[in-house]
């Protein structure tokens, strides 16, 4: 089945503990991005990744780290969470490339809080 | 289900009525446009999407409409159904520099009553 997979889906954690959350997809899409959503605020990004060893910043990248070292993964990386960091965080990937618009397939979420 | 959005537009319709969700873009330039459908504790989900040089694109049971001169994007559900009831959000993107970038709007929360 054609998926985008993420984990963990819930996660608590305290100020300044680093944390990683996951991303797989199985379908061989080169374009790969990372959201927050927030109430009010819709999904806002934070990085993208055209292709194996290019990423670049979203919108919100301040406080978070990437890294596209496959094709199939493209973790996210909190150095060190704060409290405004509290979000829904999704994972998407798209066959897109730069010129074609981004159909892209969300992952199921992941729920993390800072306390 | 997930929160996505405790202040969101609603739209409420009656099951078998037309919907039609709007959309303001702020970005004259955008090169396209998508709608996508979330509902309760899902990813968002594509829907359609639009290049900036039509002006109206079918899909199953939707259309989407656009109106470059007041830069305005509608999302036309026919014979609205229970499981069309999720939030939809309008994103316009853009092929800059090698890249390709897409903003998402707010959302809007569809409410279909039997």
């Amino acid at each position: 089945e054609a998926q985008v997979t993420q984990n963990p889906r819930y996660l608590i954690t305290v100020t300044g503990k680093k944390l990683t959350v996951t991303c797989s997809q199985n379908m061989n899409h080169e374009y790969m991005s990372w959201y927050r959503q927030d109430p009010g605020l819709g999904l806002r990004q934070i990085y993208y990744s055209m292709n194996v060893e290019v990423t670049d910043k979203g919108d919100v990248p301040e406080g978070y780290k990437v890294s596209r070292k496959e094709k199939r993964n493209f973790p996210l990386i909190l150095e060190s969470p704060s409290p405004n960091q509290t979000s829904l965080y999704f994972c998407a990937s798209s066959l897109a490339g730069t010129a074609d618009p981004l159909e892209q397939y969300f992952g199921p979420g992941t729920r993390l809080t800072v306390t | 289900g997930e929160s996505v959005g405790l202040h969101l537009p609603t739209l409420s319709v009656q099951e078998g009525d037309n919907s039609i969700i709007n959309c303001a873009y702020s970005n004259s330039a955008s090169d396209y446009f998508i709608w996508y459908k979330q509902e309760s504790g899902k990813g968002p989900q594509f829907i359609i999407d639009i290049r900036s040089n039509m002006d109206k694109r079918q899909g199953q049971r939707v259309t989407v409409l656009l109106n470059k001169t007041v830069k305005h994007l509608s999302l036309q559900i026919a014979a609205t159904q229970p499981g069309d009831s999720a939030v939809y959000f309008c994103a316009e993107g853009l092929f800059s520099g090698g890249y390709n970038k897409l903003i998402f709007g707010a959302g809007t929360r569809l409410a279909v009553h039997p």
